[in-house]
């Protein structure tokens, strides 16, 4: 069964600080991996995408990495600030294409703290 | 920022009441789609089209109605509401590019069924 998995499923940390979020997939065949943000009240925005080629994508104080034969994935978060505080979530795509299905995680949700 | 909007952002409405949800976008995107996501889980698709006239139900059950006259406007319709309606739905619309999809959400309705 294609599944998402996302740990942990809460985070609180303090501002400034660092942190890794994880994401384990069983979707196969594999297309590519995207984070997205979803702040409260909001539609999720995508932060990275990284196809099966790709071991590392940035964006700003964002990092994602992803290890396609252990089929994991992370999300650094560096220097985090309270604007930082959303829920993030793990999509996995089984075809590059608009003919292509997503599966979805069930986000971890930071709380930054000042 | 998405070109994508979505209306009422907030709906609280009693059972047996009929509702539309609007969803548009300025993108001239193809395929569409609607989302449902409950607090802490994944988002479940529920519908989807690839164009004008074309709708397909996603992989969430669900008793609403979409159509899609016009390549910018995808509303979701529910004959008749009952408290377990009550989510948060979310739109998007995607593109492809250099082979991989994209997609952008809008900022949701969460609606509320007394």
């Amino acid at each position: 069964k294609n599944q998402v998995e996302q740990s942990p499923q809460s985070l609180i940390i303090l501002e400034g600080k660092n942190c890794t979020l994880q994401c384990n997939y069983t979707v196969s065949p594999f297309s590519n991996l995207r984070w997205y943000k979803q702040d409260t009240g909001r539609g999720p925005v995508s932060l990275t995408i990284m196809t099966f080629s790709e071991n590392t994508k940035s964006n700003g104080r964002y990092t994602a990495t992803l290890d396609a034969d252990t089929k994991q994935s992370s999300l650094h978060i560096t220097a985090s600030q309270l604007s930082d505080s959303a829920s993030y979530i793990c999509v996995v795509s089984d075809r590059g294409s608009t003919l292509g299905r997503l599966y979805f995680g069930r986000g971890t949700q930071l709380t930054v703290w000042p | 920022e998405a070109d994508i909007y979505q209306t009422p952002r907030y709906l609280v409405i009693g059972t047996g009441k009929k509702i539309t949800l609007e969803c548009s976008q300025t993108m001239g995107h193809d395929k569409m789609y609607w989302y449902q996501q409950d607090p802490g889980m994944e988002l479940h698709l529920i519908h989807y089209s690839y164009g004008v006239n074309s709708t397909e139900k996603g992989d969430l059950s669900s008793e609403s109605t979409v159509s899609r006259i016009r390549t910018e406007h995808f509303p979701l319709t529910l004959e008749s509401a009952r408290p377990s309606h009550t989510s948060q739905y979310l739109c998007a619309s995607s593109e492809e590019a250099e082979g991989q999809e994209t997609q952008y959400f809008g900022p949701g309705t969460r609606l509320l069924v007394l």
